[in-house]
């Protein structure tokens, strides 16, 4: 399976100010997700990560707010924007490998995010 | 769009007793269901998948089955050990690669 980084493991951020997170895979990739894992919380689909085009946003989540970029296909980041303690949260990536056969996704570690 | 619900909430098993953990979905084209185990401050780990040409699958002590019929699917763990502790999630695709999860169920073994 694909092994799949994120950076920052975490963060403390005032508000009105922007964090950008990095996903890494090991290999090339179909296709990327960000997903958002409040407190004791499930997993909520952000977007999905195209690469070389607009990423395609889920219902209450929009691209000013969350803008992202796949510039390739091993890596994409994620912007949280003006930022709100509404938006501590954590974030995480995953990777779906249809270049192997399989729409299995994996998960990156997370980003752990505080807003003050 | 696709709903999961998931239950129960919290599980409490006896080591070495087997749990259940049921999922029901709403979306008729679904036709993938994976399941996740994450731990505290961890990464959500597959542990089995199924997709809907297939009723039942095993891997060793954990099972996953699927009634397409009442859009439902399970997941089984037997001969539990405390080590199975953590969060469970199920989720559902119709195949577009879109997840959806349910709200987990959280599962102590106690030794």
């Amino acid at each position: 399976s694909a092994v799949i980084s994120q950076k920052p493991s975490r963060d403390i951020c005032q508000r009105g100010t922007s964090l950008t997170i990095q996903c890494q895979v090991d290999s090339q990739v179909t296709m990327m997700f960000w997903y958002r894992q409040q407190p004791g919380q499930s997993l909520t689909l952000i977007a999905t990560a195209n690469q070389g085009s607009e990423a395609t946003y889920e219902s209450g989540f929009v691209i000013d707010k969350f803008p992202i970029s796949r510039p390739n296909l091993t890596f994409s980041t994620l912007t949280v924007s003006n930022m709100s303690p509404e938006d501590s949260s954590i974030y995480l990536c995953s990777a779906e490998d249809r270049f192997r056969g399989t729409d299995t996704q994996y998960f990156g570690p997370g980003t752990r995010l505080t807003v003050l | 769009g696709e709903n999961v619900e998931q239950h129960p909430s919290t599980l409490s098993v006896q080591e070495g007793d087997s749990a259940v953990i049921k999922c029901t979905y709403s979306d008729s084209a679904s036709n993938y269901f994976p399941w996740y185990k994450q731990e505290l401050g961890k990464r959500p780990q597959l542990i089995i998948d199924i997709r809907s040409n297939v009723g039942e699958k095993k891997d060793q002590r954990i099972a996953v089955t699927l009634n397409k019929t009442a859009k439902h699917f399970s997941l089984h763990i037997t001969e539990t050990q405390p080590e199975d502790s953590a969060v469970y999630f199920c989720a559902a695709s119709t195949g577009g690669n879109k997840l959806v999860f349910g709200a987990g169920t959280i599962l102590r073994v106690k030794s």
